[in-house]
């Protein structure tokens, strides 16, 4: 079976400080994908990014970036220089890759609060 | 830039009434889903939708729950008779490559 623990269910910061938001992932499928879901107060769940299990390159994309580590089955997010516009519930997430349907599993999630 | 959508954004019924949340997936999209939200908690499952049936489902989507692509466009999940504990967030989802989520509705079941 397939899960993704989210540990830590609030992370307040100050603005400008940098933040990481820890996911680990368990599955037996040797192949799978890796997601991460932003939630802002408005409700909706926004993509940020999927990677997938044979490319364990970190990503970055402006302030954002991910460290996925498969020896400890992690794919951490951090965030550079936090602003109060990344206040919101952030969602780690992991599906199949053998399938089509790839039903997404998530994690508990993490709400992140910047204060200016 | 193409997005799900969904309809309504807020529903409020009486408890053992039906109710249908409407979404229109990405055009292109093949594969469609639906997941729900218990206020505070994590985003769940319930059911994808592929060729025309369901091709996977949640111990959640039980006989009280439906889906259906009536036509080309609209993604449908239908509560036959809704309950107390089925107040959440639904969210739709629609997939070429990576799933893309609507905006929601929130349905609160009194």
């Amino acid at each position: 079976a397939q899960k993704v623990t989210q540990a830590q269910t609030e992370i307040s910061v100050v603005e400008k400080e940098d933040v990481t938001l820890d996911c680990v992932y368990e599955t037996r499928d040797t192949t799978y994908y890796l997601f991460w879901y932003k939630q802002p107060p408005s409700g909706e769940l926004v993509f940020l990014i999927r990677r997938n299990s044979f490319d364990e390159q970190n990503e970055i994309s402006g302030r954002y970036s991910w460290n996925f580590q498969k020896s400890t089955s992690s794919f951490n997010f951090t965030i550079t220089a936090s602003q109060v516009v990344d206040s919101a519930v952030y969602f780690c997430a992991l599906s199949d890759l053998n399938t089509g349907f790839q039903k997404l599993v998530f994690g508990t999630g993490t709400r992140l609060l910047v204060s200016p | 830039e193409p997005e799900v959508t969904q309809t309504p954004s807020h529903q409020v019924t009486q408890m053992g009434q039906e109710v249908i949340l409407r979404c229109v997936p990405i055009s292109n999209h093949l594969y469609f889903y639906w997941y729900r939200q218990i206020l505070g908690q994590k985003v769940e499952f319930l059911v994808s939708f592929y060729n025309n049936e369901i091709s996977e489902k949640s111990e959640i989507f039980d006989d009280q729950f439906s889906v259906e692509r009536p036509d080309g466009s609209n993604f449908t999940l239908k509560i036959r008779s809704t309950k107390l504990e089925d107040s959440a967030m639904y969210f739709c989802a629609s997939k070429a490559e990576t799933q893309y989520f609507g905006p929601g509705t929130r349905l609160l079941v009194l």
